[in-house]
């Protein structure tokens, strides 16, 4: 059995401030990770995936996300956050490509 | 061209009533799947088929049937609509097993029952 943990419903960063979303995870077997984006009223798009080569994985919109084995953790990162990054993100685990896990999301807001 | 494409994205309907949500999929992927998104967000997966097979069926209520006539459409079949029933509905697809694994969303139906 898998499971995802967002750690915090809600961030709240500054504009050009670092993006830090937390996902730790659990998976019985190697797993494969993902992060999608929810932007209001729309579905959710892939922003990144982890499929057990590179464990620092570059996405769209300047997203990475970095494999941790030892934390059980996916956490996603920006550097400098843009207006334009406020939506909902969802980190989801699939054990070998099966079927995907969401966790409960996580709401950036980014102030002006 | 859409990847994934829902129909109708909104739907308004009063109790009791039968609905019907259509998606299509033309990214020739095997796998198809149904999500609900509730009010504070939280997806949960519904069903999932796998070139027209039905693999998985989670805690729904029987009201709910998928059906999948060719592995690019699964539609949803909803019979005597409840208030619990409002909710986002959302259509994937993904190419299971492969390194390409990763799911395309649609972009939802709103489903609200009154």
């Amino acid at each position: 059995a898998q499971s995802v943990t967002q750690l915090g419903s809600h961030v709240s960063v500054s504009e050009g401030a670092l993006v830090l979303l937390r996902c730790n995870y659990s998976s019985s077997v190697p797993p494969y990770l993902f992060w999608y984006v929810q932007y209001p009223n729309q579905g959710l798009q892939l922003l990144l995936k982890y499929t057990s080569a590179a464990t620092l994985v570059k996405g769209i919109n300047g997203f990475e996300a970095e494999f941790k084995k030892s934390e059980t953790s996916f956490h996603l990162t920006k550097p400098s956050a843009h207006m334009s990054d406020a939506a909902e993100y969802f980190c989801a685990v699939s054990p070998n490509a099966g079927k995907s896990t969401f966790g409960d999301g996580t709401t950036l807001t980014v102030k002006p | 061209d859409t990847a994934v494409s829902q129909t109708p994205k909104y739907l308004v309907t009063q109790m009791g009533n039968d609905k019907s949500i259509k998606c299509e999929q033309n990214l020739g992927h095997d796998t198809m799947y149904w999500y609900k998104q509730d009010s504070k967000k939280f997806l949960k997966i519904m069903f999932s088929y796998n070139n027209k097979e039905l693999i998985i069926n989670e805690t729904v209520p029987n009201r709910f049937s998928p059906k999948s006539p060719d592995k690019a459409h699964l539609n949803l079949h909803i019979n005597s609509l409840e208030l619990g029933d409002s909710a986002v509905y959302f259509c994937a697809s993904s190419q299971e097993l492969t390194e390409n694994y990763g799911y395309t969303f649609g972009s939802g139906t709103r489903l609200t029952v009154v």
